[in-house]
């Protein structure tokens, strides 16, 4: 499977403790972008990423979350302390490079906090 | 017909039927525009994209059509069948790599 791999798929946490998702891109893939999704919304940007760089986290709140994408492994988003409004559908995509190429989408980690 | 629900609005569409989607987008700077499907329970699914020196573009069974006069985008489904049932989404881009995404659409193929 070449495609945009997600894990888990769905995770549940209680107030308070700490979620990570995990990204695997697309084969060839280096660009990195993880939204966020409410029930019945559109997707909403949350940050960008290229190995070892964050390039754009203009849309991830400052505190409690942060992102990585090393150079060996996975990128990782995680949400310290987590809160009821955090549960949503989280969604990574890729791209071969970030100018204007199609971003393809994996199939999401629905988070609930409880 | 098309109708605004409590979130989404819904299109409803017979079998065999053609299906319009529309999306105004926001930035006359776009120039970039993707539609994506999503079905329940799964991540958006790419099916079209158009550049704003194009005003249509085809695939197969559907035609994105773009107005850049207007800032508005559709989605032409042909032969809609019940697989095309989903919630349709269109991104703009601007500048490099932000998509921003509309509010979404859901189709609903009546039998």
């Amino acid at each position: 499977n070449a495609g945009v791999m997600q894990n888990p798929r769905h995770l549940v946490r209680r107030r308070g403790q700490e979620a990570r998702l995990r990204c695997s891109p697309m084969k060839g893939h280096s660009h990195v972008y993880w939204y966020r999704q409410l029930p019945e919304e559109g997707l909403k940007f949350m940050v960008y990423l290229q190995k070892e760089n964050i390039i754009d986290e203009s849309g991830m709140p400052k505190e409690r979350f942060s992102a990585e994408f090393p150079k060996e492994g996975p990128s990782i988003l995680r949400i310290q302390q987590v809160v009821r409004g955090d549960s949503a559908a989280y969604f990574c995509a890729s791209s071969a490079s970030g100018t204007q190429e199609t971003q393809y989408f994996g199939p999401g980690t629905r988070l609930l906090v409880l | 017909g098309e109708s605004v629900g409590l979130h989404l609005p819904t299109l409803s569409v017979q079998e065999g039927d053609n299906s319009i989607i529309n999306c105004a987008y926001s930035n006359s700077a776009s120039d970039y525009f993707i539609w994506y499907k999503q079905e329940s329970g799964k991540g958006p699914q790419f099916i079209i994209d158009i550049r704003s020196n194009m005003d249509k573009r085809q695939g197969q069974r559907v035609t994105v059509l773009l107005n850049k006069t207007v800032k508005h985008l559709s989605l032409q489904i042909a032969a809609t069948q019940p697989g095309d049932s989903a919630v349709y989404f269109c991104a703009e881009v601007s500048g490099t790599y932000k998509y921003i995404f509309g509010t979404g659409t859901r189709l609903k193929v009546l039998a």
